[in-house]
C-alpha cells in the first residue's frame, strides 16, 4: 500500500524555534505538496515541488519554507514559529488523478 | 466569489439514511472532480474520482457531475456510523495538470446508530 510517512503526529514549540517538518512518500511521486489545515478556513497549499530541488509557493508562503534534496522527502521549515502557525500540516504527493495524504502533524506554537 | 463553495454543516443523519453532499464551483474550465474522507486526526484520503458530467458509483457512494450547472454531489446511500467524517470535494484547475488541488471546505458529517 502506498505511504506519505510524516515523522511526527503532535509538536508543541516555543514561539520563535526553527522547527522541521519531514514528509516521506514511498511511491515515487514526482509531486509533493505541504498544507495547512485551519477550522473554517480548509486546506491552504504553502509550497509545493514537482522534481528535486524544485519548490514553488503556494497561496500562504510567509513563514515558510520548504527543501527537497531527494525525490522521496519533502520537509516544510518554519524559520521562526509563531502562536499563529499553530495548525495541523498535512504533506501530500501525487502523480496522477488525486492526492496521497500523510496522517498530519498537528503543531502547537506556545 | 470563491471557486469552490462547500456547504460546512454539520450535517446529521440516522443509520440508513441516504447522504447527500455537494459542492459548487465558479470556473466552468476545471476538469477533473474528486471526494476525499477526512476521520478525525487523519489526513484525507480519496474516496472517488470523475472527469465527465454523469454518475460513477463505487459501492455505496455515487459520484455525480453536473457541468452545465456546475455543480457536483456525493451520495450515500444505507449510511453507517463509519461514514461519520468530513468529507471534502476537490477539482482541478484548466491546463492538464492534476496537481495542485482546488479544495472545499468540507462537511462534517455525523451518522447516529
Amino acid at each position: 500500500d502506498v505511504k506519505v510517512t510524516q515523522s511526527s503526529r503532535y509538536l508543541v514549540k516555543r514561539t520563535g524555534e526553527k522547527v522541521f517538518l519531514e514528509c516521506v512518500q514511498d511511491m515515487d511521486h514526482e509531486n509533493m505538496f505541504w498544507y495547512r489545515q485551519d477550522p473554517g478556513l480548509g486546506l491552504r497549499l504553502i509550497y509545493f515541488s514537482y522534481d528535486v530541488k524544485m519548490k514553488e509557493k503556494g497561496d500562504i508562503p510567509e513563514g515558510y519554507s520548504v527543501s527537497r534534496e531527494k525525490k522521496e522527502r519533502f520537509s516544510l521549515i518554519l524559520e521562526s514559529a509563531s502562536t499563529n502557525q499553530t495548525s495541523m500540516y498535512l504533506c501530500a504527493s501525487n502523480r496522477g488523478a488525486g492526492y496521497t495524504f500523510g496522517s498530519g502533524t498537528r503543531l502547537t506554537v506556545v | 466569489q470563491k471557486e469552490v463553495e462547500q456547504d460546512p454543516g454539520p450535517l446529521s443523519v440516522p443509520e440508513g439514511a441516504i447522504v447527500s453532499l455537494n459542492c459548487t464551483y465558479s470556473n466552468s474550465a476545471f476538469q477533473y472532480f474528486m471526494w476525499y474522507r477526512q476521520y478525525s486526526r487523519k489526513g484525507p484520503e480519496l474516496l472517488m474520482y470523475t472527469y465527465s458530467s454523469g454518475n460513477k458509483e463505487d459501492g455505496r457512494f455515487t459520484a455525480q457531475v453536473d457541468k452545465s450547472s456546475k455543480y457536483i454531489s456525493l451520495f450515500i446511500r444505507d449510511s453507517q456510523p463509519s461514514d461519520s467524517a468530513t468529507y471534502l470535494c476537490a477539482m482541478t484547475p484548466p491546463g492538464g495538470s492534476q496537481g495542485n488541488l482546488i479544495f472545499g471546505k468540507g462537511t462534517k458529517l455525523s451518522v447516529k446508530p
